[in-house]
Protein backbone atom coordinates (compact mmCIF):
# COMPACT_ATOMS: atom_id res chain seq x y z
CA UNK A 1 0.00 0.00 0.00
CA UNK A 2 0.72 3.58 -0.55
CA UNK A 3 2.35 5.97 2.25
CA UNK A 4 0.91 9.57 1.88
CA UNK A 5 2.35 12.04 3.84
CA UNK A 6 0.17 15.51 3.89
CA UNK A 7 0.88 18.50 5.67
CA UNK A 8 0.08 20.73 7.32
CA UNK A 9 -2.24 18.52 9.68
CA UNK A 10 -4.22 21.58 10.21
CA UNK A 11 -4.22 25.53 10.06
CA UNK A 12 -6.08 28.58 11.31
CA UNK A 13 -5.46 30.97 8.48
CA UNK A 14 -7.25 34.42 8.39
CA UNK A 15 -9.70 35.15 5.38
CA UNK A 16 -7.94 36.68 1.95
CA UNK A 17 -4.96 34.41 2.38
CA UNK A 18 -3.90 31.60 0.83
CA UNK A 19 -2.43 28.36 1.78
CA UNK A 20 -0.80 25.32 -0.10
CA UNK A 21 -0.95 21.74 1.40
CA UNK A 22 1.63 19.24 0.21
CA UNK A 23 1.33 15.52 -0.06
CA UNK A 24 4.16 13.32 -0.50
CA UNK A 25 3.98 9.64 -2.04
CA UNK A 26 6.48 7.07 -1.08
CA UNK A 27 6.00 5.83 -4.48
CA UNK A 28 5.44 7.13 -8.48
CA UNK A 29 1.92 7.16 -9.62
CA UNK A 30 0.32 9.05 -12.52
CA UNK A 31 -2.71 10.67 -11.29
CA UNK A 32 -3.26 12.19 -7.48
CA UNK A 33 -6.27 12.94 -6.30
CA UNK A 34 -7.68 16.45 -3.92
CA UNK A 35 -10.59 15.71 -2.17
CA UNK A 36 -12.42 18.17 0.19
CA UNK A 37 -14.93 16.45 3.63
CA UNK A 38 -16.57 19.90 4.36
CA UNK A 39 -18.58 19.44 8.17
CA UNK A 40 -20.90 16.71 8.33
CA UNK A 41 -20.44 15.90 4.52
CA UNK A 42 -19.31 13.59 2.44
CA UNK A 43 -15.72 13.75 0.37
CA UNK A 44 -15.74 15.54 -2.58
CA UNK A 45 -13.54 15.35 -5.92
CA UNK A 46 -11.69 19.03 -6.27
CA UNK A 47 -9.42 18.28 -9.05
CA UNK A 48 -6.96 15.44 -10.27
CA UNK A 49 -3.51 15.47 -10.59
CA UNK A 50 -1.19 14.88 -13.34
CA UNK A 51 2.65 14.84 -13.75
CA UNK A 52 3.40 16.75 -16.70
CA UNK A 53 -0.33 18.55 -17.35
CA UNK A 54 -2.56 20.46 -15.84
CA UNK A 55 -4.67 19.88 -13.08
CA UNK A 56 -8.55 18.32 -14.27
CA UNK A 57 -11.27 20.47 -12.23
CA UNK A 58 -14.74 18.79 -10.85
CA UNK A 59 -17.50 20.91 -11.62
CA UNK A 60 -17.73 23.63 -9.26
CA UNK A 61 -14.06 24.08 -8.52
CA UNK A 62 -11.63 26.42 -10.43
CA UNK A 63 -8.11 26.72 -11.08
CA UNK A 64 -7.65 30.68 -9.53
CA UNK A 65 -9.36 29.18 -6.25
CA UNK A 66 -7.34 26.16 -5.94
CA UNK A 67 -3.93 26.32 -8.25
CA UNK A 68 -2.28 22.87 -8.23
CA UNK A 69 0.99 21.53 -8.82
CA UNK A 70 2.55 18.21 -9.94
CA UNK A 71 6.19 18.81 -10.65
CA UNK A 72 7.12 14.64 -10.07
CA UNK A 73 5.25 12.09 -9.83
CA UNK A 74 5.40 11.48 -6.24
CA UNK A 75 4.69 14.97 -4.99
CA UNK A 76 1.54 17.41 -5.69
CA UNK A 77 0.33 20.78 -3.61
CA UNK A 78 -3.25 22.29 -3.27
CA UNK A 79 -3.33 25.72 -2.60
CA UNK A 80 -6.48 27.00 -0.77
CA UNK A 81 -6.38 30.78 -2.32
CA UNK A 82 -8.12 33.82 -1.06
CA UNK A 83 -9.71 31.98 1.62
CA UNK A 84 -13.38 32.89 3.29
CA UNK A 85 -14.92 30.71 6.54
CA UNK A 86 -16.46 28.67 4.04
CA UNK A 87 -13.30 27.18 2.98
CA UNK A 88 -13.20 25.95 6.32
CA UNK A 89 -12.76 22.10 5.63
CA UNK A 90 -10.67 18.99 5.64
CA UNK A 91 -8.39 18.19 2.75
CA UNK A 92 -7.73 15.26 1.20
CA UNK A 93 -4.87 13.85 -1.22
CA UNK A 94 -5.14 10.61 -2.31
CA UNK A 95 -3.40 8.10 -4.87
CA UNK A 96 -5.09 5.31 -6.59
CA UNK A 97 -4.22 1.49 -5.58
CA UNK A 98 -1.71 0.30 -8.08
CA UNK A 99 -1.97 -3.40 -7.32
CA UNK A 100 -5.79 -4.25 -7.98
CA UNK A 101 -5.94 -7.86 -6.75
CA UNK A 102 -6.54 -6.13 -3.51
CA UNK A 103 -9.23 -4.52 -4.50
CA UNK A 104 -8.29 -1.39 -2.36
CA UNK A 105 -9.12 1.66 -4.76
CA UNK A 106 -7.76 5.04 -2.81
CA UNK A 107 -5.16 5.90 -0.46
CA UNK A 108 -5.41 8.96 1.55
CA UNK A 109 -3.31 11.09 3.16
CA UNK A 110 -4.29 12.06 6.87
CA UNK A 111 -5.73 15.26 5.77
CA UNK A 112 -5.65 19.17 6.25
CA UNK A 113 -8.24 20.46 8.88
CA UNK A 114 -8.30 23.71 7.26
CA UNK A 115 -9.88 26.54 9.90
CA UNK A 116 -11.09 30.18 8.43
CA UNK A 117 -11.25 33.28 10.19
CA UNK B 1 -31.45 13.72 -5.63
CA UNK B 2 -27.71 13.00 -4.10
CA UNK B 3 -25.76 9.92 -5.44
CA UNK B 4 -25.35 8.14 -3.19
CA UNK B 5 -27.23 8.03 -0.53
CA UNK B 6 -27.12 7.19 3.24
CA UNK B 7 -29.14 7.23 6.80
CA UNK B 8 -26.29 9.33 8.50
CA UNK B 9 -26.95 7.91 12.17
CA UNK B 10 -26.08 7.71 14.52
CA UNK B 11 -27.00 3.93 15.40
CA UNK B 12 -26.27 3.67 19.15
CA UNK B 13 -25.87 -0.21 19.57
CA UNK B 14 -24.33 -2.28 22.71
CA UNK B 15 -21.67 -4.24 22.41
CA UNK B 16 -22.20 -7.92 20.67
CA UNK B 17 -25.07 -6.73 18.86
CA UNK B 18 -25.93 -6.99 14.85
CA UNK B 19 -26.03 -3.56 13.06
CA UNK B 20 -26.83 -3.10 9.23
CA UNK B 21 -26.62 0.08 6.85
CA UNK B 22 -27.88 0.30 3.92
CA UNK B 23 -27.08 2.90 0.78
CA UNK B 24 -28.59 3.90 -2.31
CA UNK B 25 -27.21 4.94 -5.27
CA UNK B 26 -28.36 7.06 -8.08
CA UNK B 27 -26.20 5.79 -11.50
CA UNK B 28 -28.13 2.75 -12.88
CA UNK B 29 -24.59 2.05 -14.47
CA UNK B 30 -22.08 1.99 -11.74
CA UNK B 31 -19.43 -0.84 -12.07
CA UNK B 32 -17.68 -1.04 -8.50
CA UNK B 33 -19.32 -0.41 -4.85
CA UNK B 34 -16.75 0.03 -1.74
CA UNK B 35 -17.29 0.66 2.37
CA UNK B 36 -14.47 2.78 3.33
CA UNK B 37 -14.32 3.35 7.07
CA UNK B 38 -13.52 6.79 9.32
CA UNK B 39 -12.50 7.39 12.43
CA UNK B 40 -12.97 10.87 14.01
CA UNK B 41 -10.40 13.33 12.55
CA UNK B 42 -8.90 10.67 10.35
CA UNK B 43 -8.35 9.63 6.82
CA UNK B 44 -11.01 7.26 5.30
CA UNK B 45 -10.04 3.57 5.33
CA UNK B 46 -11.12 0.67 3.12
CA UNK B 47 -13.14 -1.62 5.00
CA UNK B 48 -14.04 -3.63 2.29
CA UNK B 49 -15.00 -4.06 -1.90
CA UNK B 50 -18.73 -5.31 -2.58
CA UNK B 51 -19.06 -7.98 -4.72
CA UNK B 52 -22.57 -8.59 -7.18
CA UNK B 53 -22.74 -12.10 -5.31
CA UNK B 54 -21.82 -10.80 -1.91
CA UNK B 55 -18.58 -10.73 0.33
CA UNK B 56 -17.83 -11.52 3.75
CA UNK B 57 -14.79 -10.57 5.80
CA UNK B 58 -15.18 -12.09 9.49
CA UNK B 59 -17.64 -9.86 11.38
CA UNK B 60 -18.73 -8.40 7.97
CA UNK B 61 -21.17 -8.89 5.04
CA UNK B 62 -21.56 -6.61 2.10
CA UNK B 63 -24.60 -6.87 -0.27
CA UNK B 64 -24.86 -5.67 -3.39
CA UNK B 65 -28.67 -5.23 -4.90
CA UNK B 66 -28.15 -4.11 -8.54
CA UNK B 67 -31.82 -4.39 -9.46
CA UNK B 68 -32.81 -1.83 -5.91
CA UNK B 69 -29.69 -0.06 -6.38
CA UNK B 70 -28.66 -0.70 -2.94
CA UNK B 71 -25.68 -2.03 -0.85
CA UNK B 72 -25.76 -2.82 2.55
CA UNK B 73 -23.14 -3.61 5.14
CA UNK B 74 -23.74 -5.63 8.17
CA UNK B 75 -21.50 -6.28 11.17
CA UNK B 76 -22.15 -8.50 13.73
CA UNK B 77 -20.63 -9.08 17.08
CA UNK B 78 -19.90 -5.72 17.32
CA UNK B 79 -16.82 -4.42 19.14
CA UNK B 80 -16.39 -0.97 20.58
CA UNK B 81 -13.45 -0.54 18.18
CA UNK B 82 -16.24 -0.38 15.77
CA UNK B 83 -16.87 3.01 16.51
CA UNK B 84 -16.57 5.10 13.31
CA UNK B 85 -18.22 6.27 10.71
CA UNK B 86 -18.64 4.09 7.41
CA UNK B 87 -19.00 5.48 3.65
CA UNK B 88 -20.49 3.74 1.00
CA UNK B 89 -18.52 4.37 -1.92
CA UNK B 90 -19.71 4.25 -5.85
CA UNK B 91 -17.57 3.99 -8.90
CA UNK B 92 -19.52 5.43 -11.62
CA UNK B 93 -19.24 3.28 -15.33
CA UNK B 94 -17.72 6.65 -17.07
CA UNK B 95 -14.83 7.00 -14.91
CA UNK B 96 -12.51 4.18 -13.27
CA UNK B 97 -10.49 6.56 -10.56
CA UNK B 98 -13.99 8.76 -9.80
CA UNK B 99 -15.44 7.90 -6.65
CA UNK B 100 -18.40 9.27 -5.53
CA UNK B 101 -18.78 9.08 -1.76
CA UNK B 102 -21.87 9.22 0.87
CA UNK B 103 -21.81 11.39 3.68
CA UNK B 104 -21.54 8.53 6.14
CA UNK B 105 -23.37 6.44 8.74
CA UNK B 106 -22.13 6.93 12.49
CA UNK B 107 -21.80 3.67 14.15
CA UNK B 108 -21.58 4.29 18.13
CA UNK B 109 -21.09 0.64 20.09
CA UNK B 110 -21.50 1.30 23.96
CA UNK B 111 -20.25 -1.11 26.43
Amino acid sequence: SAVISQKPSRDICQRGTSLTIQCQVDSQVTMMFWYRQQPGQSLTLIATANQGSEATYESGFVIDKFPISRPNLTFSTLTVSNMSPEDSSIYLCSVEDLDRTRGEKLFFGSGTQLSVL
Amino acid sequence: RKEVEQDPGPFNVPEGATVAFNCTYSNSASQSFFWYRQDCRKEPKLLMSVYSSGNEDGRFTAQLNRASQYISLLIRDSKLSDSATYLCVVNPADSSYKLIFGSGTRLLVRP
